[in-house]
């Protein structure tokens, strides 16, 4: 049982690149959830999902695009990298609504 | 405009004292509160959480006091190791338009001093 895996753990893109973080879980959860984690800021919700086929936005969606075709999967896109978007993300995934969220390890992303 | 605030970036305490973490929200519709650590290079673990039905929840050396008219928790450990030195996370959700999201704070960085 692996819980919450994220990849890579570490990626520098150049401005305008664009790249897929991956989350997977295998806990069979229907929450699942991006933040991203900046000095001062705290996480900061990106998108989230309640199930196969439906996502949301978060506090700060733009710029990023998700999809959940699986209940495992719920990878992260970022379409044309900026500078900005240099931070540590973190994907979660939990039973449901009321329950603690269970954390990857996160993706450290520096865009130059 | 942060919805969850704590205004303590860091707390320093000697070891076996008391450390208590505080956390303010904005929006009434909160009803569900959590606390996550979170050590360097890992992601946030969770470590206790409180319904807005009750206004005490305890866990061995945790303990999580919700004030619901002042829009306060607090996590207490006691007493405080070394060990529960890390960054402290606290979180909320609920309401008909936002029970899904999960909303943090920016996190108090704990050091326990042995």
């Amino acid at each position: 049982n692996a819980g919450v895996t994220q990849t890579p753990k570490f990626q520098v893109l150049k401005t305008g690149q664009s790249m897929t973080l991956q989350c997977a879980q295998d806990m069979n959860h229907e929450y699942m959830s991006w933040y991203r984690q900046d000095p001062g800021m705290g996480l900061r919700l990106i998108h989230y999902s309640v199930g196969a086929g439906i996502t949301d936005q978060g506090e700060v969606p733009n710029g990023y695009n998700v999809s959940r075709s699986t209940t495992e999967d719920f990878p992260l896109r970022l379409l044309s990298a900026a500078p900005s978007q240099t931070s540590v993300y973190f994907c979660a995934s939990s039973v449901g609504q009321n329950s603690p969220l269970h954390f990857g390890n996160g993706t450290r992303l520096t865009v130059t | 405009d942060q919805q969850v605030k704590q205004n303590s970036p860091s707390l320093s305490v000697q070891e076996g004292r008391i450390s208590i973490l505080n956390c303010d929200y904005t929006n009434s519709m909160f009803d569900y509160f959590l606390w996550y650590k979170k050590y360097p290079a890992e992601g946030p673990t969770f470590l206790i959480s409180i319904s807005s039905i009750k206004d005490k929840n305890e866990d061995g050396r945790f303990t999580v006091f919700l004030n619901k008219s002042a829009k306060h928790l607090s996590l207490h450990i006691v007493p405080s190791q070394p060990g529960d030195s890390a960054v402290y996370f606290c979180a909320a959700s609920g309401g008909k338009t936002s029970y899904d999201k999960v909303i943090f704070g920016p996190g108090t960085s704990l050091s326990v001093i042995p």
